[in-house]
């Protein structure tokens, strides 16, 4: 079955960069989104279609997609974004979920 | 806006049966694919099932095909689970969430969740 891997933790300091990857074979074929979830909500979808941003999502949120790497990419990190984030994909008629990252801001 | 409230959730022994519900508003429910997504305390999430917009279509995770089976109701907007030979792996909170599209996500809305629980 397919697997999408993501690291299970990144750290990154307020106002900085952060980049979370996930990983699958040929995922760069497939397209890939992704969602934030904080602790006791619902998942809020942030990026689809690899690159595209949903309607009241801020700017600062950004998605890539290449070869077998799908990445995420949060520009001036707020405290707010510090959250778990799961990619996502379809394949062979199932919906796969990446194990998820938690992003720590500090 | 959008709406999706779930209901059915509970303490249920193993082997037994159980049926979640997904009532939808805010949106033309018949033109869109639902789907069932869980989270097991602590883990991550996990596609359960996806029915498209007119029923025809229904796909299964591996873990509960045989025992799960997705239905709608696009005359009450409402979208079912009906869980069999439940096990404790199975306990989780279960979401359902609407596509963007057809069937293969994403998924633009979600319900707050309903927790179910298999324990003796």
């Amino acid at each position: 079955s397919y697997e999408l891997t993501q690291p299970p933790s990144v750290s990154v300091s307020p106002g900085q960069t952060a980049s979370i990857t996930c990983s699958g074979d040929k995922l760069g074929h497939k397209y890939a989104c992704w969602y934030q979830q904080k602790p006791g909500q619902s998942p809020v979808l942030v990026i689809y279609q690899d690159t595209k941003r949903p309607s009241g999502i801020p700017e600062r949120f950004s998605g890539s997609s290449s070869g077998n790497t799908a990445t995420l990419t949060i520009s001036g990190t707020q405290a707010m974004d510090e959250s778990d984030y799961f990619c996502q994909a379809w394949d062979s008629s199932t919906v796969v979920f990446g194990g998820g990252t938690k992003l720590t801001v500090l | 806006q959008v709406q999706l409230v779930e209901s059915g959730g509970g303490v249920v022994q193993p082997g037994r049966s159980l049926r979640l519900s997904c009532a939808a508003s805010g949106f033309t429910f018949s033109s869109y694919g639902m789907h069932w997504v869980r989270q097991a305390p602590g883990k991550g999430l996990e596609w359960v099932a996806v029915i498209s917009h007119d029923g025809s279509n229904k796909y299964y995770a591996d873990s509960v095909k045989g025992r799960f089976t997705i239905s709608r109701d696009n005359s009450k907007n409402t979208l079912y689970m009906q869980m069999y030979s439940l096990r404790a792996e199975d306990t989780a909170v279960y979401y359902c969430a609407k596509d963007l599209e057809a069937v293969a996500g994403p998924f633009d809305y979600w319900g707050q969740g309903t927790l179910v629980t298999v324990s003796s």
